[in-house]
């Protein structure tokens, strides 16, 4: 089955600089890569994804990068701002529909 | 994208008693899920509740202790029996259209005494 692994599990930046969160999974056959955010209280959001037919996605300041024959793709935050701070989860498909979640990266930007 | 509520937000029940989650989606999906999330933790997947037949579990959690059901393809409920405090958690519905993207409910908080 999918396994996926994240890190960093805590990251501290300071208001500006850039954030980078990197996941690996397992199974080849995953061709659709989403990342969470989560607020704390608040449910998961989508906030970017990427399927397996490009290398990167970018929307404004995040952007995600995919590297499917080392198996990962990474989520990078430019210009960080206070909001930004939240729990964010990247995860990999398994038998078609399931999602796989990654442990988690706490972000703290501060100002 | 679809917009998701779970009933009740949050609850607070004594051991041995069974809560009833209720997931409602405001168009037609075609999977709907279940997922725990224990404090600081990741989304664990508890079963994919299919539509007019029985939900598919995933390892480690079993009908008996998380019945579900889905009558139709907006609505779906999650019962948590005879809980214990082990059981203290957000559970969490989430549902897809496309296959790919998905969406979850605010979550259910619940504490077991």
């Amino acid at each position: 089955g999918e396994n996926v692994e994240q890190h960093p599990s805590t990251l501290s930046v300071q208001e500006g600089d850039s954030a980078v969160i990197k996941c690996t999974y397992s199974d080849s056959a995953s061709n659709y890569f989403p990342w969470y955010k989560q607020e704390l209280g608040k449910r998961p959001q989508l906030i970017i994804d990427i399927r397996s037919n490009v290398g990167e996605k970018k929307d404004q300041r995040i952007a995600v990068t995919l590297n499917k024959t080392a198996k990962h793709f990474s989520l990078h935050i430019t210009e960080t701002q206070p909001e930004d701070s939240a729990v964010y989860f990247c995860a990999a498909p398994y038998n078609t529909d399931k999602l796989i979640f990654g442990t988690g990266t706490r972000l703290q930007v501060f100002p | 994208s679809a917009v998701i509520s779970q009933k009740p937000s949050r609850d607070i029940c004594q051991r041995g008693t069974s809560l009833t989650i209720q997931c409602q989606v405001d168009s037609q999906v075609t999977m709907m899920f279940w997922y725990r999330q224990q404090p600081g933790q990741s989304l664990t997947l508890i079963a994919t509740a299919n539509q007019g037949s029985e939900a598919t579990y995933e390892s480690g959690f079993v009908i008996d202790k998380f019945p579900i059901s889905r009558p139709n393809l907006t609505f779906s409920t999650l019962t948590v029996s005879n809980m214990s405090p082990e059981d203290s958690s957000i559970y969490l519905c989430s549902g897809t259209s496309s296959g790919d993207e998905q969406f979850f409910g605010p979550g259910t908080r619940l504490t077991v005494l």
